[in-house]
């Protein structure tokens, strides 16, 4: 049962466009969230997160938007850059317990 | 530099073998967990342990044991009993109570020939 579904495997966008990466989720006890960004043969890094109690948060050109009521999340990446190209997994937990993965978007920033 | 160091990056195994992947973490992290990757399958989870000595199934623990003997090691042993073992491993940690986020390693692709 997969608790966590990026739907979409791939994006690409121009540089200096906006990357928006979609993420929705089943289990509505899900209260944290957090985006990771992964290069190949590498593990994910960390990007940034939203608690529930939130519905945006914002890290320099990194906006994560939360819909409790949709299940959905979205991260949008402004201006999107050429060094934004990875794999880009959303997660999910119920508080500090074991987090739940999407399958993944590869995200392709063309110059 | 504190991290979390996985060995070998490659791995080959020949069916019928058993194979231990090691992770290491000096992050003094009580949380360390194993997930497998494989394409358009996301990140699923094999085992994770929250304190030493003990450790939890997770989504896709047959095949797989670990041990936690010491809170910087949480290696795992990929047994002749997982029928798919091939794909790319990774371990991570996280600091404990009121800590979200994963610090993970950089991964081992295991290569059953």
């Amino acid at each position: 049962d997969q608790q966590v579904k990026q739907n979409s495997p791939s994006l690409s966008v121009q540089e200096g466009r906006i990357s928006i990466l979609n993420c929705d989720y089943t289990n509505s006890m899900f209260d944290y969230f957090l985006w990771y960004k992964k290069y190949p043969a590498e593990g994910p890094t960390f990007l940034i997160s939203i608690s529930s109690i939130k519905d945006k948060n914002e890290d320099g050109r990194f906006t994560v938007f939360l819909n409790k009521s949709a299940k959905h999340l979205s991260l949008h990446i402004v201006p999107s850059q050429p060094g934004d190209s990875a794999v880009y997994f959303c997660a999910a937990s119920v508080g500090n317990n074991d987090m739940r993965f999407g399958a993944g978007t590869r995200l392709t920033v063309k110059p | 530099d504190g991290g979390i160091t996985q060995s070998p990056k490659y791995l080959f195994r020949k069916e019928g073998q058993n194979v231990t992947l090691s992770c290491e973490q000096n992050l003094n992290h009580d949380a360390m967990y194993w997930y497998r990757q494989d394409p358009g399958q996301g990140l699923r989870l094999i085992y994770y342990s929250q304190i030493v000595n003990d450790f939890q199934k997770g989504d896709i623990a047959e095949g797989y044991s670990v041990s936690r003997e010491k809170k910087e090691s949480f290696p795992l042993t990929v047994t002749s009993a997982q029928k798919n073992p091939t794909a790319f491993y990774l371990c991570a940690s996280r600091a404990g109570a009121g800590y979200y986020g994963y610090t993970f390693g950089s991964g081992t692709r295991l290569t059953v020939v």
